[in-house]
């Protein structure tokens, strides 16, 4: 059964960047995006950017944009996102998700990590 | 970005209760809408996607309908594992959520 293996928790401080893994395991990357999505105390889902691992496609939301990196890894199945000049607003669980593919591009997550929790605290 | 905007933020229901959501798009999405249910401590879970269509393995009290900008989401009879927080989600440009509902017992 393929899943979404994500790093560990994080202790981080201001201004300082993370860098969060995603390993695909029990399956390899497909055409399918893999997504990062962030979801801070007790609010909503924000989705962060993604990328296509086949061909190395990136998109980001425009509120992200300038200071978070998606990558991936096709030999070791693994994704990876930093997001750099940490804030405490940043203080969140992060996500990995499969995107499933249709006609019109990335649409359905259906599969996800287990989340890493990054604290960011002076 | 496409701003997804969800009402209401939270409500209280009783099982057996019928319970609907709204979800509107701050631009014209055609059928490119999801629905995800989440409960505490664990990753969402796809239910319905272009705006109509159930999951396999979802109950069928669960439905969506609507296109466009104006979305709806509907549990028909609310079962105690239900009991959760909904998110509409968009793909029409990029992709984003709504900012979620509650569904608490009442």
């Amino acid at each position: 059964q393929v899943q979404l293996l994500q790093s560990g928790a994080e202790v981080k401080k201001p201004g300082s960047s993370i860098k969060v893994s995603c390993k695909t395991s029990g399956g390899t990357f497909n055409s399918d995006a893999i997504s990062w999505v962030r979801q801070a105390p007790g609010q909503g889902l924000q989705w962060m950017g993604g990328i296509i691992p086949r061909f190395h496609t990136t998109n980001y939301a425009q509120s992200f944009r300038g200071r978070v990196t998606v990558t991936a890894d096709e030999p070791t199945n693994t994704a990876y996102m930093e997001l750099s000049g940490l804030k405490s607003e940043d203080t969140a669980v992060y996500y990995c998700a499969s995107v499933r593919r249709n006609t019109y591009g990335p649409a359905y997550f259906d599969l996800w990590g287990q989340g890493t929790l990054v604290t960011v605290s002076s | 970005d496409i701003q997804m905007t969800q009402s209401p933020s939270s409500l209280a229901a009783s099982v057996g209760d019928r319970v609907t959501i709204s979800c509107q798009a701050s631009r014209d999405i055609r059928n490119h809408l999801n629905w995800y249910q989440q409960k505490p401590g664990k990753a969402p879970k796809l239910l319905i996607y272009d705006a109509s269509n159930l999951e396999r393995g979802v109950p069928s009290r669960f439905s969506g309908s609507g296109s466009g900008t104006d979305f709806t989401f509907t549990i028909s009879s609310l079962q105690p594992e239900d009991f959760a927080t909904y998110f509409c989600q968009q793909y029409d440009d990029l992709l984003s959520f709504g900012g979620g509902t509650k569904v608490e017992i009442k």
